[in-house]
């Protein structure tokens, strides 16, 4: 079945990193996704990693997928208050075009 | 491109009234989804189309709700009656729709039904 967990809250200082965590059950997944929704808009894609990757690194962000444990990890470098949003993970499964989403990390980023 | 587009961006309605979202997804994506998105459920897919063709509609909640996309660029959602517990954020999504790509959303559209 399909079942994509976060975490609710994180709450970090400016200038430190964040850790964003996901797991997810179907190991069929293909592509998994990280998207950034801010207050009162839409979900932006923010990155996205192949199942076959390990690490996916661009520039402040890295993605780090544990395909033998389903562990889906975001880190943001040098967090900034522009980033305080949720944060959701989703999985592309089999071949077709549906994605499973978390349920939202909501990322709050103090001075 | 202006990306995805939806209108209205509030609605704000009576129970039992009908209630039509509208969505154009970006020129030349061929996959378009509807999301509800609500504090209790979270993002849940209602339905979603590949060629104007509704592939899989099993997030639909009741009959109330029905969706078309009479062309490749523009889908409407339909509440009809609209009742409370439909008051949520609807998002519309598209991609180019080969398996690989990724979904752009729309700003959504928060509909509040008293």
């Amino acid at each position: 079945g399909e079942d994509v967990e976060q975490s609710l809250f994180l709450s970090v200082r400016e200038g430190d990193s964040s850790v964003i965590n996901c797991t997810y059950t179907d190991s069929s997944s293909t592509y998994l996704y990280w998207y950034k929704q801010e207050p009162g808009a839409g979900l932006q894609l923010l990155t996205y990693i192949f199942s076959n990757m390990d690490m996916k690194q661009d520039q402040r962000l890295t993605v780090l997928l544990n395909k033998k444990d389903k562990h889906l990890s975001l880190r943001i470098a040098d967090t900034q208050t522009g980033d305080s949003a949720i944060y959701f993970c989703a999985e592309r499964t089999g071949g077709g075009n549906k994605l499973t989403f978390g349920t939202g990390t909501q990322l709050k980023v103090e001075l | 491109d202006a990306g995805v587009i939806q209108s209205p961006r509030h609605e704000v309605t009576e129970m039992g009234q009908e209630v039509t979202l509208r969505c154009k997804p970006i020129s030349g994506h061929n996959s378009l989804f509807w999301y509800r998105q609500t504090m209790m459920r979270g993002l849940e897919l209602l339905i979603y189309f590949n060629n104007n063709v509704p592939i899989d509609d099993s997030g639909m909640p009741e009959d109330r709700f029905s969706a078309k996309m009479p062309n490749a660029s523009f889908s409407t959602l339909k509440i009809q009656p609209s009742e409370p517990r439909d008051s949520a954020v609807y998002f519309c999504a598209s991609s180019l729709g080969s398996w690989q790509e990724t979904q752009y959303f729309g700003p959504g559209t928060r509909l509040l039904v008293l």
